[in-house]
């Protein structure tokens, strides 16, 4: 069993829809958590960092961690067709920085 | 634009044969991180720099090594390469906390 867990998709929805995403994972030392934004093999963009367990939320995005659950969800709202990407969650412990990734979820939204 | 360089872009070259792979951190970071993205295995770590030490290293091949110089500039250096190398080659850097910027990636083809 992997570390991450995250449904690679891929999801497809109309423009102005909200994009649900998650990702599960096993490792309870895990303390950071984080979203990142990747287009077609370039570069994964920080998109929201969050501590621990709770909410977050930074114009359309908003993060969720629930620490219990060991489960964390980005919401895009109002999609459009610019973020059509793959979105990889990501998680640290603390004093261990290097990050644990998800496998990536591709989205598509559609005009 | 993250701020992370890397140089080359591209790199094609045969199995057996010894590449280097250079990344400049972002201005005042001092952590350098690598990571490996291939479609079968996702985003791996392979190792951590810190101020000219390393800090911290994953599933990172003993044909595989990496320095950070006086100037904070990383190299990875990749030898004996087989096809299985291919992928692409993610720098990334941060001030010593838990968010990580990435660079642009060198994409790497093993023939």
């Amino acid at each position: 069993q992997k570390e991450v867990e995250q449904d690679p998709g891929p999801l497809s929805v109309p423009e102005g829809a909200i994009v649900s995403l998650n990702c599960t994972y096993s490792n309870s030392a895990f303390q950071y958590f984080m979203w990142y934004r990747q287009y077609s093999r370039k570069g994964p963009e920080l998109l929201m960092y969050t501590y621990s367990s709770g909410n977050k939320e930074d114009g359309r995005f908003t993060a969720q961690v629930d620490k219990s659950s060991k489960y964390i969800s980005l919401f895009i709202r109002d999609s459009q067709p610019s973020d059509s990407a793959t979105y990889l969650c990501a998680m640290s412990a603390q004093d261990d920085y290097k990050l644990s990734f998800g496998a990536g979820t591709t989205v598509t939204v559609r005009a | 634009d993250s701020g992370v360089t890397q140089t080359p872009k591209h790199l094609i070259t045969a199995t057996g044969q010894r590449v280097t792979l250079r990344c400049s951190p972002r201005s005042g970071d001092l952590s350098v991180y690598w990571y490996q993205q291939s479609l079968d295995q996702g985003l791996q770590f392979l190792i951590q720099y810190y101020n000219g030490e390393e800090r911290a290293k994953g599933n990172i091949l003993e044909r595989f090594s990496a320095q950070q110089f006086p100037d904070l500039h990383s190299e990875l250096n990749l030898s004996s390469l087989e096809l299985g190398d291919s992928a692409l080659y993610f720098c990334a850097s941060s001030p010593g906390g838990e968010t990580q910027y990435f660079g642009p990636g060198t994409r790497l083809l093993v023939l």
